[in-house]
């Protein structure tokens, strides 16, 4: 069974522009979280979607935002994109909706000039 | 809300060292406390869990158990080899949304 697949895997965009990273889960979850890492932040929780709806939501603005379609893969959106930004954006999914045994995909690396 | 901490790496062990690396943890309710691995260029794998306390969670030559009254979880190996050198991370969750700590890594030498 293929594992969690990110799109693209490297994005390099200047600020002020906007992003779109793209999540295919393995087949059959139906849950599909977004992670932010960094260097000093660590792993942060962006937010959470199952049947496609968002369920839950980490603290961050609203430059953030995701969807998930029918066939459960995802989508999340940067506005405005800041330097900050920059980060190794994960995706993970997961077979249950309550389920914390989440399997990650390899991340998006996107860098901010 | 929920918080994690461990311990601050980089941690530097010789081959078929012991590995002991802390992790405590804040939440509400009845968490599950995990353990992933991340390796060079890859995304975070599962390394174990425990979803009750004193759980203990293996794999791999790895092992935490759940203290509630301690608050802790922290991840044990009696003998590390190069193969283990990665970044692991504690972590909590309840419901799809997981807390994770801020990442220790790992390196083995010969």
């Amino acid at each position: 069974k293929a594992g969690v697949t990110q799109t693209p895997r490297y994005l390099i965009k200047t600020r002020g522009q906007q992003v779109t990273l793209s999540c295919s889960p393995i087949s059959g979850h139906r849950s599909v979280s977004w992670y932010q890492q960094t260097p000093g932040q660590g792993l942060q929780f962006l937010f959470e979607y199952f049947s496609e709806t968002q369920r839950n939501k980490g603290n961050f603005p609203g430059r953030f935002s995701g969807r998930q379609f029918s066939n459960s893969r995802s989508e999340m959106n940067v506005s405005t994109l800041e330097l900050g930004d920059s980060a190794l954006y994960l995706c993970a999914s997961s077979l249950e909706d309550t389920s914390y045994e989440q399997y990650f995909g390899p991340g998006t690396r996107l860098t901010v000039t | 809300g929920d918080s994690v901490t461990q311990m601050e790496g980089p941690v530097t062990l010789s081959e078929e060292a012991f590995l002991t690396i802390n992790c405590t943890y804040t939440a509400t309710g009845y968490p599950s406390l995990f353990w992933y691995v991340q390796y060079p260029g890859e995304g975070l794998q599962l390394l174990l869990k425990a979803t009750k306390a004193d759980d203990k969670g293996s794999n791999k030559g790895f092992e935490a158990t759940y203290r509630k009254e301690t608050t802790s979880f922290h991840l044990e190996k009696g003998s590390v080899q190069v193969s283990d050198s990665a970044v692991y991370f504690c972590g909590t969750g309840t419901a799809s949304k997981l807390t994770f700590g801020t990442g220790t890594r790992l390196q083995v030498t010969l």
